[in-house]
């Protein structure tokens, strides 16, 4: 069965701080796919990052950047000097290939506060 | 290229009414995902549909719930006999998946559905 666990409920930071969002997963298929969700209060959830199961290496994206790590079932966000347009919920989320990719499992969320 | 529109954006309904909410993916998308978030919950996969099948659905969708996606392009979903545990967040999301096995999701704004 497929479950992802973001441990951690809020966090709260200054600006100008680095923040990483931990993410862990379960999945018995050899091939899956991870997701990043950024859902902001004005509610619509926003993709940010997919990666396949057989590309471990880390990925950067300006502020951003992404740790994948089969050994440990880790897919960790983490942005750098953070700003206040960062408050948001981020969600972590798995697709399983063998079920055909459809059923994607969101974890509960990890609510970012960044003060000014 | 607009993206996913959901209506009605909240819908308040007495306990025991029928209600229906409606979904126009972006156009081409092949998939169309409804999903229900809880405060403080990530989204729970409901149903999808490719083109007009239905392919999947949730335990979470009792027989009070039905969805359709004539002709492959908009879907409704209708609650009949609300219950006021169906209060929650109804997200609709598309995706494009020809040519791979699994595609981001597009989110809609959801339909914020209040069951007094």
């Amino acid at each position: 069965a497929q479950k992802v666990t973001q441990a951690q409920t809020e966090i709260s930071v200054v600006e100008k701080e680095d923040v990483t969002l931990d993410c862990v997963y379960e999945t018995r298929d050899t091939t899956y796919y991870l997701f990043w969700y950024k859902q902001p209060p004005s509610g619509e959830l926003v993709f940010l990052i997919r990666r396949n199961s057989f590309d471990e290496q880390n990925e950067i994206s300006g502020r951003y950047s992404w740790n994948f790590q089969k050994s440990t079932s880790s897919f960790n966000f983490t942005i750098t000097a953070s700003q206040v347009v960062d408050s948001a919920v981020y969600f972590c989320a798995l697709s399983e290939a063998n079920t055909g990719g459809f059923k994607t499992i969101f974890g509960a969320g990890t609510r970012l506060f960044v003060k000014a | 290229d607009t993206g996913v529109s959901q209506d009605p954006r909240h819908k308040i309904t007495k306990r025991g009414q029928n209600v229906t909410f409606r979904c126009d993916p972006i156009s081409e998308h092949n998939r169309l995902y409804w999903y229900r978030q809880t405060l403080g919950q990530g989204p729970e996969f409901l149903t999808y549909f490719q083109n007009e099948a239905q392919l999947e659905k949730s335990r979470l969708l009792s027989d009070r719930f039905s969805a359709e996606r004539p002709k492959g392009s908009f879907s409704t979903l209708e609650i009949q006999r609300t219950e006021q545990g169906d209060s929650a967040m109804y997200l609709c999301a598309s995706s494009d998946n020809r040519g791979q096995i699994v595609g981001e999701l597009f989110f809609g704004e959801g339909s914020r559905l209040t069951v007094l």
